[in-house]
């Protein structure tokens, strides 16, 4: 079975600063992609970043990147330069295989942003 | 979550009574999904789509049953409503090619209350 385990259910970070979500994940696959979500207030999934397994540079978008290692199987995503709108949950997903290419998530870290 | 549409948006109901909730695209993407969003699970694969008429079970698709009898709408059905179904359900879409490959679009959700 495939699993997806984010093991900070809820952290807090100053606005401006820097702060780090973590994600490990189980899989035999060797190809494959993972994604982090995120879900503001509004209830609404927004794609944050992805990665595709076979690539070895790390996703950037923006203040927002992550540290892929494969071999660890871990994804943690890094924000940089906090902003009080980045308050939100954040789930790491992974394609489930043999299932039309859907997403299997993490439980989330609840991410809140201080003045 | 243009392009993507669930209703209705909230519903309450009665244990025991049917329910459907419909997503609508107009993406023309092949793969649609249905999910689940409980405190503490992250979302749950509940059942996908892989074109018209194809169709398949996720981890929790006991109570529920699905029908895409077209392209643009995936419907979820709770044929008789336990408390237990009580949740946020999220509709996603999926395109297996092309830049946005494996990338899921959300709609809004629709939240059940089941009493």
């Amino acid at each position: 079975a495939q699993t997806v385990t984010q093991s900070q259910p809820e952290m807090s970070v100053q606005e401006a600063e820097t702060v780090t979500l973590s994600c490990t994940y189980d899989t035999s696959e060797n190809n494959y992609y993972l994604f982090w979500y995120k879900q503001p207030p509004s209830r609404q999934m927004i794609l944050v970043i992805r990665q595709e397994a076979y690539k070895q540079q790390n996703a950037t978008e923006n203040r927002f990147s992550v540290n892929f290692q494969k071999a660890a199987k871990s994804f943690s995503l890094k924000i940089s330069d906090s902003q009080l709108g980045d308050t939100a949950m954040y789930f790491c997903a992974f394609i489930y295989s043999n299932s039309g290419y859907a997403l299997n998530f993490g439980k989330g870290t609840s991410l809140l942003v201080t003045p | 979550d243009a392009g993507i549409t669930q209703s209705p948006r909230h519903k309450v109901t009665e244990t025991g009574t049917p329910v459907t909730l419909r997503c609508h695209q107009t993406e023309n993407h092949r793969y649609m999904y249905w999910y689940r969003q409980d405190p503490g699970h992250g979302l749950r694969l509940i059942h996908y789509s892989y074109g018209v008429k194809d169709t398949d079970k996720g981890e929790v698709s006991d109570g529920y049953s699905v029908s895409r009898s077209k392209t643009e709408d995936f419907l979820l059905t709770l044929e008789s409503a336990t408390s237990s179904q009580t949740s946020v359900y999220f509709c996603a879409i999926s395109d297996s090619t092309g830049s946005g490959a494996n990338v899921l679009t959300f709609g809004a959700g629709s939240r059940l209350t089941v009493l």
